[in-house]
């Protein structure tokens, strides 16, 4: 089986402008969770889908936004961004999201 | 609530050591205490989890001790191997809130 597959996996943009990530779960894997990880603030939530149908929210600004497909993918947005939003965002995907999650290897992006 | 508190932030063991890795929580309704292990360059891998009901568990090489009544649960890797050099994170989560908890992760490094 295929694993959770982050695209692209390396970004880099500047101050102000929006960004648009994109994760493609396991096959049959139909919870979808991101997550923002940095060296100071570890691994934070940002939200979870469920059969297209975002289900939980960590505390984030609402320049963070995402969506699910009806094929399970999902997308993840950041609006106007800061140098503080630089971080490797990842994406895991499980059958139900309390339990096992799969990790995807995370898009790394840089704000300057 | 929400915390999870991991101990310590770095760890440095021989080869053929034991590694030990603690972590304590205060949400008495997390049910699911999972660990991951992460490379560089890589997302969260799951390594072993346990549910509450249970004081241990072991796979392989590594083992979960669970302490109800102190919330804190622990990783021991024994006979630790330099390919065991990693992040490890402790999480926890609770049936139907759609997210897990981390700790900040150890960085593990096993000397030959």
């Amino acid at each position: 089986k295929a694993g959770v597959t982050q695209t692209p996996r390396y970004l880099i943009k500047t101050r102000g402008q929006q960004v648009t990530l994109s994760c493609s779960p396991i096959s049959g894997h139909r919870s979808v969770s991101w997550y923002q990880q940095t060296p100071g603030q570890g691994l934070q939530f940002l939200f979870e889908y469920f059969s297209e149908t975002q289900r939980n929210k960590g505390n984030f600004p609402g320049r963070f936004s995402g969506r699910q497909f009806s094929n399970s993918r999902s997308e993840m947005n950041v609006s106007t961004l800061e140098l503080g939003d630089s971080a490797l965002y990842l994406c895991a995907s499980s059958l139900d999201s309390w339990e096992k999650l799969f990790f995807g290897s995370g898009t790394q992006l840089s704000v300057l | 609530q929400q915390q999870v508190k991991q101990s310590p932030q770095s760890l440095i063991v021989q080869k053929g050591g034991i590694s030990i890795i603690n972590c304590a929580y205060e949400n008495t309704a997390f049910d699911y205490f999972p660990w991951y292990q992460q490379f560089p360059g890589k997302g969260p891998a799951l390594l072993i989890a346990i549910r509450p009901d249970v004081s241990e568990k072991k796979e392989g090489r590594f083992t979960i001790s669970f302490n109800k009544s102190a919330k804190q649960f622990s990783l021991h890797i024994m006979d630790s191997q330099p390919g065991d050099s990693a992040t490890y994170f402790c999480a926890a989560s609770e049936e139907g809130a759609g997210k897990s908890t981390f700790g900040d992760g150890t960085t593990l490094t096993v000397k030959p």
